[in-house]
């Protein structure tokens, strides 16, 4: 059971918009960043949010993130089945002392 | 860009200890701003923070795995390694390194896992 909680799936229609929530607590999103990862099958984790809202270069603006006091939702429009993935939130835990991801949600285009 | 490749044995005997190490390129380990990191994923699960060491010596580990972990760097060969010690069945994972860009101060870090390597399989087994 991960400390952060992420819903296990989600799904949408191509083209919809779709949204994963990233629940903590005090000691972890509601006092620190929140980044976001999404992990194509059979790939490693790629870097899709930082610092809560913050894209790296080459990820779309289709993809945005936000944060409120304790929960961070990642969002994605314009859905495409290539974005059928694994999505993982994570932060720093101030009172575990430990870097922390959400258990993952499946993303399914349908 | 940074690149980085994990290397290191597919299968360890149980109680043995796991060693893997992890090539950058595309930049230096000295590069101030990054802790270099090591991360795994059991089969069909999610990801697990293990630790990581910036280019200073600081190391920062998981609590849960402190006792077993040593990470450390090698900046003559642009490498950092890590050494999990004891293993069981329950270490068999798929480890990823990778860069994490942020800063730590007084037991508290902020930052985000900028880039990452493609992963090795490893799988404790008699």
């Amino acid at each position: 059971q991960s400390v952060l909680t992420q819903p296990p799936s989600v799904s949408a229609a191509p083209g919809q918009k779709v949204t994963i929530s990233c629940s903590g607590s005090s000691s972890n999103i509601g006092n620190n960043f929140v980044s976001w990862y999404h992990q194509l099958p059979g790939t490693a984790p790629k870097l899709l949010i930082y610092d809560n809202n913050k894209r790296p270069s080459g990820i779309p603006d289709r993809f945005s993130g936000s944060k409120s006091g304790t929960s961070a939702t990642l969002g994605i429009t314009g859905l495409q089945t290539g974005d059928e993935a694994d999505y993982y939130c994570g932060t720093w835990d101030t009172s575990l002392s430990t870097v922390l991801f959400g258990g993952g949600t499946q993303l399914t285009v349908l | 860009q940074v690149q980085l490749q994990e290397s290191g044995p597919g299968l360890v005997k149980p109680s043995q200890t796991l060693s893997l190490s992890c090539s950058v390129s595309g930049g230096s380990i000295s590069s101030g701003g990054y802790y270099w990191s090591w991360i795994r994923q059991h089969p069909g699960k999610g990801l697990e923070w293990i630790g990581y060491i910036y280019n200073s010596g600081s190391t920062y580990y998981n609590p849960s795995l402190k006792s077993r972990v040593t990470i450390s760097v090698d900046t003559s060969k642009n490498q950092f390694s890590l050494k999990l010690s004891s293993v069981t069945a329950a270490d068999t994972a798929v480890y990823y390194c990778a860069s994490w860009l942020g800063h730590c101060s007084g037991g508290s870090c902020w930052g985000y896992f900028q880039h990452w390597g493609q992963g090795t399989l490893v799988a404790v087994s008699s």
